[in-house]
Formats: structure tokens, sequence, C-alpha cells
């Protein structure tokens, strides 16, 4: 299944550079979100946008900054990242709007690493 | 957010024979979703099974099926004959109908299978 692409697949950055994450998703839905996934943990939401707009910004911090500019497309950028912030991150796509079966389908992640 | 516990790490299971993975949730809601996801090494979120609360009938999938009691907010995961392919973390799920929380995934922490040849 190859319906929700994300690139890059890994990527190393220090603390001071700028990156962005890049979600595609081929399945024409209308809902993305953003997750992250560190060891030990279970995933967490961080972003949600249905149809475009922002519907969910789970208490990140302002250096995570996501953009949508079309409901096939969703980017999280980066800037001044901690080491903690290191991790597996995945994007995933719904039908959205509410549909009472609404089921989300995953990328396969960007592992981030900050040195 | 509603709080999803999976009690066990880590599960082994002799290929061909079957494995159960637990899962409970907390929810004061009547209706909503509930799903097994599998995450190969590869990393890759596949979705296993879902489960309406209000379907009293157990979702099935191939090998998979799942034992939903909903009095005792409980959504194990059977895996039948199983295979080498099956080794991954599974992470059960749990998705309101609310609209408040509309589109929210609660995951728990997750449990490696490991499938001996």
């Amino acid at each position: 299944e190859t319906g929700v692409t994300q690139t890059p697949r890994h990527l190393v950055m220090g603390m001071t550079n700028k990156k962005s994450l890049k979600c595609e998703q081929h399945l024409g839905h209308n809902a993305m979100y953003w997750y992250k996934q560190s060891a030990k943990k279970p995933l967490e939401l961080m972003f949600v946008y249905n149809f475009k707009e922002q519907t969910e910004n789970n208490s990140v911090p302002s250096r995570f900054s996501p953009e949508c500019p079309n409901s096939s497309h969703l980017f999280l950028h980066l800037h001044t990242l901690q080491p903690e912030d290191s991790a597996l991150y995945l994007c995933a796509s719904s039908q959205g709007g509410g549909a009472g079966t609404d089921t989300q389908y995953f990328g396969p992640g960007t592992r981030l690493t900050v040195l | 957010a509603q709080t999803v516990t999976q009690s066990q790490p880590e599960m082994s299971v002799q290929e061909a024979e079957t494995v159960t993975l637990s899962c409970t949730y907390d929810t004061s809601e009547s209706d909503y979703y509930l799903f097994w996801y599998k995450q190969p090494p590869s990393r890759q979120m596949i979705l296993v099974i879902r489960q309406e609360a209000y379907k009293q009938q157990n979702a099935t999938e191939n090998r998979f099926s799942v034992n939903f009691q909903k009095a005792a907010k409980s959504f194990s995961l059977k895996i039948s004959d199983s295979q080498l392919g099956d080794a991954a973390m599974y992470f059960c799920a749990y998705r309101s109908v609310s609209l408040a929380d509309d589109y929210k995934l609660s995951f728990g922490a997750g449990t490696t299978v490991t499938v001996r040849a």
C-alpha cells in the first residue's frame, strides 16, 4: 500500500538547522495528521488538518510548524530543534468530514535525529 | 483523551500457533471505534482490524480476530496460525465519535510480537 508517502525517510540535522518533512496522500482523503513516535511511548498526535483547516494543535512547541497547502499534501517545518525531538514522525490521512467509519492510513515515517 | 492500555510489552509465539494480545480502554462513551494496527520493522503502520462499538459481532480479518467485551472495556486481538511475517509491534487504538474529539486516535504503548520458527 503506497497510499501515503513521506520524504525523506531519514533525516539528521543540527539544532540550528531548518528542514521540512513532506507527506503526500493518494487516497482522495480530506484529513491529514502528524504523529510523533518516540521509543517506549505511545504515538503522540501533533496536528490535525481537516479540509486544509487546522483543527488540532496538541500543545506542540512552536519549533514545529505545519503547513497544509491542499488536501493531498502536508508539511512539517522544523527549526531550532532539540535532541529530545529525535523520533519517528508519522503522517496519516483519513476520509475526514466526521464520517463514522473514518479510518487512518499511515505513511512509512521519517526517522529524525537531532544532533 | 481516552486511555488505552496494553499490559503486555512483549509476546512470543511459535510459528503456526495462536497468540492473544490484550487491550483495555477507559471511556464513558457508548459509541466509538477500536482498531489494531501492526508496525513491522519497516515502520509502516498497517491497519489490521477495526471494530465498531455498536456492533456486538466480533470483527474478523483472515487469521486475525478480536474479542470485544464492551462492558469490560476489553478489546483483545487473536492471531491464529502465526506466521513469521506477523512479527511486529501491535498497537491498539481508540477513536471517539464525538464532535469534540473527532479524528483523534488514542494509542496504547504497543506489544512486540516475536514469532519463533
